[in-house]
């Protein structure tokens, strides 16, 4: 079975500050990883994906994640955060021959921006 | 906005009934999953429909149950609700039968057991 790690409950940061998230997989075969946001009130929404090619991946709202798979990492960052990026962040992974499009989430990362 | 629509938004119930919760996919994805997220936790796959018919489950007890619909709507329904069914249900919609594809998901019903 799958499982997704996120290293950090609860990350504090002032604004222009520097962001990485760390995401480990547990699945050895082929997979698909997604970030996904939840800001407060709302819906999952996308950040980026990785399906194949380029290990770095750009997504929406300057974040971007690198897909490292000797370590089973996809780690989110980015370079300089705002307030409006506090949010809760999750790590999802599904793999395309399972038969069915399960997606297996971390238990997510909170983001407290501070002005 | 994702498209995916689910209503109610917010329900209580007292242990031991039954609650249906239900979910339009976005247009054009016959594909639909439900997602248990308990408080301070991840979402965590309940099944998948796909054309109708169930095509996948996570570990979750016979007394959740659903349907998908011609329509590709879905319901999911919980018989003999617990305390630790109270959770944020979250239904997602994906494109036919694709793999490499994103979940689309929608607001959430915010269910609370009493």
């Amino acid at each position: 079975a799958q499982s997704v790690s996120q290293h950090n409950h609860h990350v504090i940061l002032s604004e222009a500050a520097s962001l990485e998230l760390g995401c480990n997989y547990s699945y050895g075969g082929t997979v698909n990883l997604f970030w996904y946001v939840q800001y407060p009130g709302q819906h999952l929404q996308l950040l980026l994906k990785y399906f194949s090619g380029d290990p770095l991946v750009k997504g929406i709202k300057g974040f971007e994640a690198e897909f490292i798979k000797s370590k089973f990492s996809f780690n989110l960052r980015k370079p300089s955060v705002q307030w409006s990026d506090t949010a809760e962040y999750f790590c999802a992974v599904n793999s395309p021959g399972a038969g069915s499009y399960q997606l297996t989430f971390g238990k997510g990362t909170k983001l407290s921006v501070i002005p | 906005e994702t498209g995916v629509t689910q209503s109610p938004t917010h329900l209580i119930k007292t242990r031991g009934q039954q609650v249906t919760l239900r979910c339009s996919s976005q247009s054009g994805h016959n594909t639909v999953s439900w997602y248990q997220q308990a408080l301070g936790q991840g979402p965590q796959f309940i099944f998948q429909y796909y054309r109708e018919e169930e095509n996948g489950r996570g570990n979750f007890p016979p007394r959740f149950s659903g349907l998908q619909f011609p329509n590709y709507s879905s319901e999911l329904n919980v018989n003999a609700l617990e305390l630790d069914d109270s959770a944020l249900y979250l239904c997602a919609s994906s494109q036919p039968g694709a793999m490499n594809t994103e979940a689309f998901f929608g607001q959430g019903t915010r269910l609370t057991v009493v």
